[in-house]
Protein backbone atom coordinates (compact mmCIF):
# COMPACT_ATOMS: atom_id res chain seq x y z
CA UNK A 1 0.00 0.00 0.00
CA UNK A 2 1.53 3.39 -1.33
CA UNK A 3 2.48 5.98 1.77
CA UNK A 4 2.98 9.06 1.94
CA UNK A 5 5.22 11.46 3.79
CA UNK A 6 5.18 14.72 4.04
CA UNK A 7 8.58 16.82 6.44
CA UNK A 8 8.40 18.94 8.18
CA UNK A 9 4.76 19.08 9.45
CA UNK A 10 5.00 22.74 10.65
CA UNK A 11 7.69 25.23 9.26
CA UNK A 12 7.48 28.92 10.06
CA UNK A 13 9.89 31.49 8.30
CA UNK A 14 10.60 35.01 7.75
CA UNK A 15 9.07 36.83 4.50
CA UNK A 16 11.74 36.40 1.81
CA UNK A 17 13.30 33.11 2.65
CA UNK A 18 13.44 30.60 -0.02
CA UNK A 19 12.27 27.08 1.25
CA UNK A 20 11.49 23.57 0.78
CA UNK A 21 9.20 21.34 1.56
CA UNK A 22 9.96 17.58 1.26
CA UNK A 23 7.58 14.71 0.21
CA UNK A 24 8.40 11.06 -0.16
CA UNK A 25 6.44 8.28 -1.06
CA UNK A 26 7.02 4.18 -0.64
CA UNK A 27 5.84 2.52 -3.38
CA UNK A 28 7.78 4.19 -6.65
CA UNK A 29 5.42 2.91 -9.05
CA UNK A 30 3.36 6.11 -9.81
CA UNK A 31 1.99 7.76 -12.61
CA UNK A 32 2.36 11.64 -11.43
CA UNK A 33 3.04 13.22 -8.29
CA UNK A 34 0.94 16.60 -7.48
CA UNK A 35 1.45 19.77 -4.93
CA UNK A 36 -1.72 21.23 -3.80
CA UNK A 37 -1.95 24.18 -1.44
CA UNK A 38 -4.91 23.91 0.83
CA UNK A 39 -6.15 27.05 2.67
CA UNK A 40 -7.83 26.64 6.59
CA UNK A 41 -11.16 25.28 5.90
CA UNK A 42 -11.18 25.16 1.68
CA UNK A 43 -10.37 22.84 -0.90
CA UNK A 44 -7.41 21.99 -2.82
CA UNK A 45 -5.75 24.65 -5.08
CA UNK A 46 -3.59 22.49 -7.42
CA UNK A 47 -0.56 23.72 -8.25
CA UNK A 48 1.99 21.42 -9.94
CA UNK A 49 1.83 18.33 -11.57
CA UNK A 50 5.07 16.12 -12.50
CA UNK A 51 4.67 12.97 -14.67
CA UNK A 52 6.73 9.99 -13.42
CA UNK A 53 8.67 10.79 -16.85
CA UNK A 54 9.24 14.24 -15.32
CA UNK A 55 12.18 15.60 -13.32
CA UNK A 56 10.77 18.90 -12.56
CA UNK A 57 8.30 21.67 -13.13
CA UNK A 58 8.12 25.20 -12.97
CA UNK A 59 5.01 27.71 -12.12
CA UNK A 60 6.32 31.22 -11.21
CA UNK A 61 7.97 31.03 -7.70
CA UNK A 62 7.78 27.68 -7.44
CA UNK A 63 9.70 24.32 -8.58
CA UNK A 64 8.83 20.92 -7.99
CA UNK A 65 11.18 18.00 -8.42
CA UNK A 66 10.82 14.59 -8.56
CA UNK A 67 12.88 11.70 -8.22
CA UNK A 68 11.06 8.60 -8.55
CA UNK A 69 13.38 5.78 -8.01
CA UNK A 70 14.45 7.40 -4.90
CA UNK A 71 10.88 7.79 -3.57
CA UNK A 72 11.22 11.84 -3.56
CA UNK A 73 9.51 14.92 -4.43
CA UNK A 74 10.92 18.81 -3.36
CA UNK A 75 8.61 21.94 -3.28
CA UNK A 76 10.97 24.84 -3.63
CA UNK A 77 9.40 28.55 -2.65
CA UNK A 78 11.33 31.57 -3.74
CA UNK A 79 11.04 34.56 -1.66
CA UNK A 80 8.02 33.53 0.17
CA UNK A 81 4.99 36.06 1.05
CA UNK A 82 3.03 36.31 3.46
CA UNK A 83 0.12 35.04 1.12
CA UNK A 84 1.87 31.62 0.46
CA UNK A 85 0.72 30.66 4.55
CA UNK A 86 -1.52 27.45 3.65
CA UNK A 87 -0.97 23.65 4.22
CA UNK A 88 0.72 22.02 1.44
CA UNK A 89 -0.23 18.69 0.22
CA UNK A 90 1.57 16.01 -1.99
CA UNK A 91 -0.28 13.53 -3.37
CA UNK A 92 0.78 10.78 -5.49
CA UNK A 93 -1.57 8.87 -8.41
CA UNK A 94 -0.95 5.17 -8.49
CA UNK A 95 -2.35 2.67 -11.49
CA UNK A 96 -5.75 3.92 -10.50
CA UNK A 97 -6.36 7.60 -10.68
CA UNK A 98 -7.27 7.91 -7.07
CA UNK A 99 -4.61 10.26 -4.98
CA UNK A 100 -2.56 9.48 -1.97
CA UNK A 101 -2.15 12.34 0.00
CA UNK A 102 0.37 13.44 2.11
CA UNK A 103 -0.01 14.50 6.28
CA UNK A 104 0.37 18.00 4.26
CA UNK A 105 3.25 20.48 5.83
CA UNK A 106 1.31 23.60 7.53
CA UNK A 107 3.33 27.20 6.26
CA UNK A 108 3.68 29.67 7.87
CA UNK A 109 5.33 33.23 6.38
CA UNK A 110 6.23 35.96 9.09
CA UNK A 111 5.50 39.20 7.35
CA UNK B 1 -12.47 25.91 -16.83
CA UNK B 2 -12.52 22.53 -15.24
CA UNK B 3 -14.81 23.71 -12.04
CA UNK B 4 -16.41 21.74 -9.62
CA UNK B 5 -18.95 22.46 -7.09
CA UNK B 6 -20.09 21.42 -4.00
CA UNK B 7 -23.24 21.64 -2.35
CA UNK B 8 -23.88 22.44 1.08
CA UNK B 9 -20.27 23.87 1.85
CA UNK B 10 -21.37 23.48 5.61
CA UNK B 11 -24.22 21.79 6.99
CA UNK B 12 -25.30 21.09 10.99
CA UNK B 13 -27.36 18.13 12.02
CA UNK B 14 -28.67 15.97 14.52
CA UNK B 15 -27.47 12.45 15.16
CA UNK B 16 -29.31 10.04 13.74
CA UNK B 17 -30.13 12.01 10.65
CA UNK B 18 -29.20 11.93 7.03
CA UNK B 19 -27.25 13.93 4.70
CA UNK B 20 -27.10 14.30 1.31
CA UNK B 21 -23.58 15.85 -0.09
CA UNK B 22 -23.89 17.14 -3.82
CA UNK B 23 -20.93 17.26 -6.16
CA UNK B 24 -21.24 18.67 -9.47
CA UNK B 25 -18.66 19.31 -12.73
CA UNK B 26 -19.77 21.80 -14.13
CA UNK B 27 -18.02 23.02 -16.88
CA UNK B 28 -17.15 19.29 -18.31
CA UNK B 29 -18.29 16.00 -18.27
CA UNK B 30 -16.71 13.50 -15.69
CA UNK B 31 -16.96 9.75 -15.96
CA UNK B 32 -15.23 9.40 -12.41
CA UNK B 33 -15.10 11.40 -8.94
CA UNK B 34 -13.53 10.69 -5.87
CA UNK B 35 -15.17 11.11 -2.62
CA UNK B 36 -12.56 11.94 0.28
CA UNK B 37 -13.02 13.05 3.66
CA UNK B 38 -10.53 14.83 5.96
CA UNK B 39 -10.56 15.14 9.77
CA UNK B 40 -9.29 18.16 11.68
CA UNK B 41 -5.11 18.59 10.88
CA UNK B 42 -5.24 15.36 8.86
CA UNK B 43 -4.71 14.73 5.00
CA UNK B 44 -7.45 13.68 2.57
CA UNK B 45 -7.98 10.02 3.28
CA UNK B 46 -9.96 8.07 -0.44
CA UNK B 47 -13.69 6.89 0.91
CA UNK B 48 -14.57 5.82 -2.77
CA UNK B 49 -14.26 6.17 -6.57
CA UNK B 50 -17.79 6.58 -8.35
CA UNK B 51 -17.84 6.00 -11.74
CA UNK B 52 -21.08 7.09 -13.51
CA UNK B 53 -23.53 4.62 -14.17
CA UNK B 54 -21.83 1.78 -12.42
CA UNK B 55 -21.43 0.92 -8.93
CA UNK B 56 -18.92 2.99 -6.28
CA UNK B 57 -15.87 1.19 -5.13
CA UNK B 58 -14.97 1.65 -1.62
CA UNK B 59 -11.78 1.83 -0.06
CA UNK B 60 -11.31 -0.53 2.58
CA UNK B 61 -13.01 0.05 6.05
CA UNK B 62 -15.29 2.73 4.54
CA UNK B 63 -18.98 1.35 5.39
CA UNK B 64 -20.65 1.32 1.82
CA UNK B 65 -24.16 1.20 3.37
CA UNK B 66 -23.73 4.20 5.46
CA UNK B 67 -21.78 6.21 3.10
CA UNK B 68 -24.32 5.62 0.36
CA UNK B 69 -22.65 7.10 -3.66
CA UNK B 70 -24.71 7.92 -6.34
CA UNK B 71 -23.10 9.30 -9.81
CA UNK B 72 -26.44 9.09 -12.11
CA UNK B 73 -24.73 11.56 -14.23
CA UNK B 74 -21.23 12.65 -16.33
CA UNK B 75 -22.19 15.91 -14.03
CA UNK B 76 -23.11 15.08 -10.63
CA UNK B 77 -22.00 12.07 -8.23
CA UNK B 78 -24.09 12.81 -4.62
CA UNK B 79 -22.48 11.19 -0.85
CA UNK B 80 -25.37 10.44 1.31
CA UNK B 81 -24.35 9.93 4.75
CA UNK B 82 -26.86 7.94 6.79
CA UNK B 83 -27.58 8.23 10.46
CA UNK B 84 -24.83 10.62 10.81
CA UNK B 85 -23.38 10.12 14.05
CA UNK B 86 -20.45 12.73 15.40
CA UNK B 87 -17.98 10.45 14.37
CA UNK B 88 -18.74 11.12 11.28
CA UNK B 89 -18.40 14.52 11.64
CA UNK B 90 -15.45 15.66 8.88
CA UNK B 91 -14.91 17.81 5.55
CA UNK B 92 -15.79 15.83 2.29
CA UNK B 93 -14.15 17.12 -0.78
CA UNK B 94 -14.96 15.28 -3.52
CA UNK B 95 -12.54 15.44 -7.24
CA UNK B 96 -13.36 14.50 -10.68
CA UNK B 97 -11.72 13.82 -13.74
CA UNK B 98 -12.23 14.41 -17.33
CA UNK B 99 -12.46 11.48 -18.73
CA UNK B 100 -10.67 8.47 -19.12
CA UNK B 101 -6.54 8.40 -19.10
CA UNK B 102 -6.77 11.91 -17.93
CA UNK B 103 -4.09 12.98 -15.30
CA UNK B 104 -5.88 15.96 -13.69
CA UNK B 105 -7.86 15.66 -10.94
CA UNK B 106 -10.30 18.80 -10.60
CA UNK B 107 -11.09 19.43 -6.35
CA UNK B 108 -14.67 20.86 -5.21
CA UNK B 109 -14.44 23.41 -2.40
CA UNK B 110 -15.46 20.82 0.43
CA UNK B 111 -18.40 20.27 2.74
CA UNK B 112 -18.14 21.02 6.28
CA UNK B 113 -20.15 18.36 8.27
CA UNK B 114 -20.90 18.90 12.02
CA UNK B 115 -22.81 15.76 13.52
CA UNK B 116 -24.28 17.21 17.03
Amino acid sequence: KQEVTQIPAALSVPEGENLVLNCSFTDSAIYNLQWFRQDPGKGLTSLLLIQSSQREQTSGRLNASLDKSSGRSTLYIAASQPGDSATYLCAVRGPGRALTFGSGTRLQVQP
Amino acid sequence: GAVVSQHPSRVICKSGTSVKIECRSLDFQATTMFWYRQFPKQSLMLMATSNEGSKATYEQGVEKDKFLINHASLTLSTLTVTSAHPEDSSFYICSASLGQGADTQYFGPGTRLTVL
